[in-house]
């Protein structure tokens, strides 16, 4: 089992629709987690972090549910704009081993 | 712009060559991290370091060595190239400050390095 599971993609929706992105981990030790945007041949970028008590950031909302190990990603009001990869990221921390564990990403595009 | 730079941006190179990947940081960060990213394997750790000289493998560290002797630069050499290693390499770094485990992971614009 992938440390790091996603949504299998991709999603295809139209403008303005709310598309919702699911995220599973495996492993406790995980501290901190976070929902990255990255574009076509381009590096990563961070989109948020997600809070316990669960995070919005405009058309963005991110949840934690730490007891299921369960992690989502709500867009709301999808623009053009939004057509990107959305890669779950999951930081464990333990003592010297720091590391950030990476989903595999979901695809989304939004078409006019 | 978290002060990231990686080089070079493109390399081909033959098979059975070494090659080195140069990823260098201005803002004195501490961690730093090696990631290659292929189609249906997303981003895995190869290398990462916890200071100078101090690293530590990743999941996919076969063929590969990484130098930290300056906290600044962060070496990954792959010792004789093989098809297998075409990929896009990321370099990454990761501040810690008080809030050691919320922090968010800053990349390098990549290097794409294709072994014929």
């Amino acid at each position: 089992r992938k440390e790091v599971e996603q949504d299998p993609g991709p999603f295809n929706v139209p403008e303005g629709a709310t598309v919702a992105f699911n995220c599973t981990y495996s492993n406790s030790a995980s501290q901190s987690f976070f929902w990255y945007r990255q574009d076509c041949r381009k590096e990563p970028k961070l989109l948020m972090s997600v809070y316990s008590s669960g995070n919005e950031d405009g058309r963005f909302t991110a949840q934690l549910n730490r007891a299921s190990q369960y992690i989502s990603l709500l867009i709301r009001d999808s623009k053009l704009s939004d057509s990107a990869t959305y890669l779950c990221v999951v930081n464990i921390d333990a003592g010297n081993n720091r590391k950030l564990i990476w989903g595999l990403g979901t695809s989304l595009a939004v078409n006019p | 712009d978290a002060g990231i730079t990686q080089s070079p941006r493109h390399k081909v190179t033959e098979t059975g060559t070494p090659v080195t990947l140069r990823c260098h940081q201005t803002e004195n960060h501490r961690y730093m991290y090696w990631y290659r990213q292929d189609p249906g394997h997303g981003l895995r750790l190869i290398h990462y370091s916890y200071g100078v000289k101090d690293t530590d493998k990743g999941e996919v560290s076969d063929g590969y060595s990484v130098s930290r002797s300056k906290t600044e630069d962060f070496l990954l050499t792959l010792e004789s190239a093989t098809s297998s290693q075409t990929s896009v390499y990321f370099c990454a770094i990761k501040p810690f400050g008080k809030m050691e485990a919320n922090t968010e992971a800053f990349f390098g614009q990549g290097t794409r390095l294709t072994v014929v």
